[in-house]
């Protein structure tokens, strides 16, 4: 079954940091992959996919994500973090060759938080 | 252009009444997808329309229940209302059914059930 992880609940980075949050994944075929970050008490807004071609995907907001397929692994990036950055991030995969290609199944979702 | 609106925002029930809930989709987008998102269990996927059509459906009870009209706006409805239906239901929009086409979330609905 096709699964995303995301191992840690939260990442704590000062500010002008670099950050990573980590996700890996299990699919049955070739993955679709994104990110999505959550601010409080507010829907999901889309940073960056990763779909074919160069492994590393440059998004918005400054993030960027690195697809490692012997990994199985996505992890978010980004070369120095805000404080305003801080919020709950969500990796996600859709399977295009599976059973549900109208889905994505989420992470549990990582909490950044940017300290000054 | 406007985003993926959904009212109403916050909602109040008791068990055992039902509950619908309404999204509009950006201008355009044809897929609409609702999700349940839970402390417990994360984001979890309820079901997809496109094309008045539901497409494909997550592991919830019969209970959970959909619709799109013929402008893409949808609805859900939950019957019979139960303490663990308490969650922030969110709508998506996508152009297509397209594996690689982003979701485009809206704000949410926040269901309390007492």
């Amino acid at each position: 079954a096709q699964s995303v992880a995301q191992p840690e609940d939260q990442v704590n980075v000062a500010e002008g940091n670099p950050l990573t949050v980590k996700c890996t994944y299990s699919v049955s075929g070739n993955p679709y992959l994104f990110w999505y970050v959550q601010y409080p008490n507010r829907g999901l807004q889309f940073l960056l996919k990763y779909i074919t071609g160069d492994n590393l995907v440059k998004g918005s907001y400054g993030f960027e994500a690195e697809f490692n397929k012997s990994q199985t692994s996505f992890h978010l990036k980004k070369p120095s973090a805000l404080v305003s950055d801080s919020a709950l991030y969500f990796c996600a995969v859709r399977d295009i060759y599976g059973g549900s290609q109208g889905n994505l199944i989420f992470g549990k979702g990582t909490k950044l938080s940017v300290k000054p | 252009k406007a985003g993926v609106t959904q009212t109403p925002r916050y909602l109040i029930k008791t068990r055992g009444q039902q509950v619908t809930l309404s999204c509009s989709p950006i201008s355009g987008h044809r897929s609409v997808s609702w999700y349940q998102q839970t402390p417990g269990q994360g984001l979890q996927f309820l079901f997809e329309y496109f094309s008045e059509t539901q497409r494909n459906k997550g592991n919830f009870p019969g209970r959970f229940s959909g619709r799109q009209f013929s402008n893409s706006r949808s609805e859900m409805n939950v019957s019979t209302l139960e303490l663990g239906d308490s969650a922030l239901y969110l709508c998506a929009s996508s152009l297509g059914l397209a594996g690689g086409a982003e979701q485009f979330f809206g704000p949410g609905t926040r269901l309390t059930v007492l």
